[in-house]
């Protein structure tokens, strides 16, 4: 069973408009979320985590929010910029009970159209 | 290095040789992360090290995998009398560690191991 699950495999957006990416999970015991950026034949890169004490992170265009009574989280860009094109990840891990692997959705593939 | 550095970038092998693959985290990271990913996947986890004690191995798929981290840094892991199936990418992370906290794992760019 998907743990982590990202339900759009592609969005398209035009330059200078926002992005919203979403990402939801089934398991209570996740309480640390992280999104990661990754370009073809790069690892994923580090881009904006949450942890489930909160419900919003900002840092710069990149703003995570979660939901933890629906189990969904969202990463909004903004503006989005062609050089965010790439496919982003979604992931968590249940930190407080000790279990510090990291589980995965899919991946969005963000498009951004000049 | 600044970030995690693997190697080799892309590795092919004939089914039921071994192959090793090299991970160098970041400087003064505790804990390594090994991952490995089928195509249009996300990263699955394999193991986990806290220094050189390897704490989880549960993603393991089999026991042809194996990982070691003897020294606390650099990390192989191992694969033995390898399958098509073992074809992927394998990706490693680190991170400063537990005990400071939530931390993001910073991933190298992984080897890409095909099996013919």
């Amino acid at each position: 069973d998907q743990q982590v699950k990202q339900n759009s495999p592609s969005l398209s957006v035009q330059e200078g408009r926002i992005s919203i990416l979403n990402c939801d999970y089934t398991n209570s015991m996740f309480d640390y979320f992280l999104w990661y950026k990754k370009y073809p034949a790069e690892g994923p890169t580090f881009l904006i985590s949450i942890s489930s004490i909160k419900d919003k992170n900002e840092d710069g265009r990149f703003t995570v929010f979660l939901n933890k009574s629906a189990k969904h989280l969202s990463l909004h860009i903004v503006p989005s910029q062609p050089g965010d094109s790439a496919v982003y990840f979604c992931a968590a891990s249940a930190w407080g009970a000790g279990s510090y692997q990291l589980t995965f959705g899919k991946g969005t593939k963000l498009s951004v159209i000049p | 290095g600044a970030g995690v550095s693997q190697s080799p970038r892309y590795k092919v092998a004939k089914r039921g040789q071994d192959v090793a693959l090299r991970c160098d985290p970041i400087s003064g990271h505790v804990s390594l992360f090994w991952y490995q990913q089928a195509l249009g996947q996300g990263p699955e986890f394999l193991t986990y090290f806290q220094n050189e004690a390897q704490l989880d191995k549960s993603g393991l798929p089999s026991d042809r995998f194996f990982a070691e981290r003897p020294e606390g840094s650099v990390s192989t892991l191992k694969i033995q009398r390898t399958q098509q199936e073992d074809s992927a990418v394998y990706l490693c992370a680190s991170s400063l560690g537990a005990v400071t906290g939530n931390q993001p794992q910073h991933f190298g760019d992984g080897t890409r191991l095909s099996i013919l």
